[in-house]
């Protein structure tokens, strides 16, 4: 069974920092792209950040640039995302996704975890 | 980076067929043939109806199809079930940017 298992999220002031993981079981996790994909309850998706299986390229979206940082562990089946100086509108649930590599879909999705940013 | 452009809502009743539009540019949609689609129901993630501008992953059923021409993509699902009631999303690849999401669009079956 492919599970993909966020964690971290939380309340924290503007100006903090959170670090969100995301468990990959199920898949061979160093086969994947991994995404960050952010959605304001309510709203659309956004792209945040995505890695590619080795970790050596990451790509962010303009928003997040210079704050997040995007980085797995594939000896743990892990996905990071290092979120600093954090804003009111980075406010969304946080979804880890897969893509296999050569595609460009997203395979797997986890449940989300909710970032709130709030003084 | 913009968001894809879609309408907000649709709506058709059971056994009728509709289609969503979704709007890019020469950057995303129009340069690629990576248009996704994506079906989130309410408090749940999304998974993947469509992939390509057109195929179908397994277990999709084949009432749902999709097309591209230019710089826009549509997604058309036939014969309306009560089931399909959810927001749909179109996604582009856009090369070394990040991937773009359509605005999402909010399915009413009546």
């Amino acid at each position: 069974e492919v599970q993909l298992v966020e964690s971290g999220g939380g309340l924290v002031q503007p100006g903090g920092s959170l670090r969100l993981s995301c468990a990959v079981s199920g898949f061979t996790f160093s086969s994947y792209w991994m995404h960050w994909v952010r959605q304001v309850p309510g709203k659309g998706l956004v792209s945040v950040s995505r890695l590619n299986i080795d970790g050596s390229m990451t790509i962010y979206a303009d928003s997040v640039k210079g704050r997040f940082t995007i980085s797995r562990d594939n000896a743990k089946n892990t996905l990071y995302l290092q979120m600093n100086s954090l804003r009111v509108d980075d406010t969304a649930f946080y979804y880890c996704a897969g893509v296999r590599d050569g595609n460009f879909y997203v395979s797997y999705w986890g449940q989300g975890t909710l970032v709130t940013v709030s003084s | 980076q913009s968001a894809l452009t879609q309408p907000r809502s649709v709506s058709g009743s059971p056994g009728q067929s509709v289609t969503i539009s979704c709007t890019g540019t020469s950057i995303d949609i129009g340069n690629y043939n990576y248009v996704s689609w994506y079906q989130q129901h309410p408090g749940k993630a999304p998974q993947v109806m469509i992939y390509d501008v057109n195929k179908r992953p397994s277990g999709v059923p084949d009432r749902f199809s999709g097309s591209k021409s230019g710089n826009a993509a549509s997604l058309t699902i036939s014969g309306l079930q009560a089931e399909d009631e959810a927001d749909y999303y179109c996604c582009s690849y856009a090369g070394r940017n990040p991937w773009v999401f359509g605005v999402g669009t909010k399915l009413t079956v009546l």
